[in-house]
């Protein structure tokens, strides 16, 4: 098993323009997670999603979108780059056991840089 | 709503030292508890957990143990090596808060030889 994987490892970003993140997961979890990592400031929660088809906006959800279109991958979108979303970014994923989620797996992480 | 709380860092420890790393919580309802290890330009990796008061999780050396009347889940090691050297993370999962994760600061860990 891959586990969780990321794409891209690094990128480079101009003010205004656009990317998409990507993770994918091959353990058939039913949670993912998208997250941002700054200095500091440990990890905050942007995007989340329970299921297929479905998402839910975490702490820091502005600048940001995502989609779940299929159970195995988790986008996380910029539409207009800003410096302000230089970060290292961060997906998770976890299995929804019935006493609740459980131990959450995360991917090598994406480095942005916006100039 | 809730929150997780780490000592401030960084650590910095020689080889075969003991250590301990402080966390506390806040939560609404009767969480599960973890330790999670982010090693230099990697992501983070599950290094223990306990779900219910009194249970103690162990992996690699370490240890932490669930004290819900304190609402502490302090990690230990009885001798650290140079490659314990890292970034260490406190968290919580609870079905009161969304079923969604809550992660303290971090607390870098430095290991000299």
């Amino acid at each position: 098993n891959a586990g969780v994987t990321q794409t891209p490892k690094f990128r480079v970003l101009k003010t205004g323009q656009s990317m998409t993140l990507l993770c994918a997961q091959d353990m058939n979890h039913e949670y993912m997670y998208w997250y941002r990592q700054d200095p500091g400031m440990g990890l905050r929660l942007i995007h989340y999603s329970v299921g297929e088809g479905t998402t839910a906006k975490g702490e820091v959800p502005d600048g940001y979108n995502v989609s779940r279109l299929k159970k195995q991958n988790f986008l996380l979108g910029l539409e207009s780059a800003a410096p302000s979303q230089t970060s290292v970014y961060f997906c998770a994923s976890s299995p929804h056991l019935p006493t609740g989620v459980d131990t959450q797996y995360f991917g090598p992480g994406t480095r942005l840089t916006v100039l | 709503g809730d929150s997780v709380t780490q000592m401030e860092g960084p650590v910095t420890l020689s080889e075969e030292a003991f250590l301990t790393i402080n966390c506390t919580y806040t939560a609404t309802g009767y969480p599960s508890l973890f330790w999670y290890v982010q090693y230099p330009g990697e992501g983070l990796q599950l290094l223990l957990k306990a779900t219910k008061a009194d249970d103690k999780g162990s992996n690699k050396g370490f240890e932490a143990t669930y004290r819900k009347e304190t609402t502490s889940f302090h990690l230990e090691k009885g001798s650290v090596q140079v490659s314990d050297s890292a970034v260490y993370f406190c968290a919580l999962s609870d079905l009161g808060y969304g079923q969604n994760f809550v992660f303290g600061p971090g607390t870098r860990l430095s290991v000299l030889p």
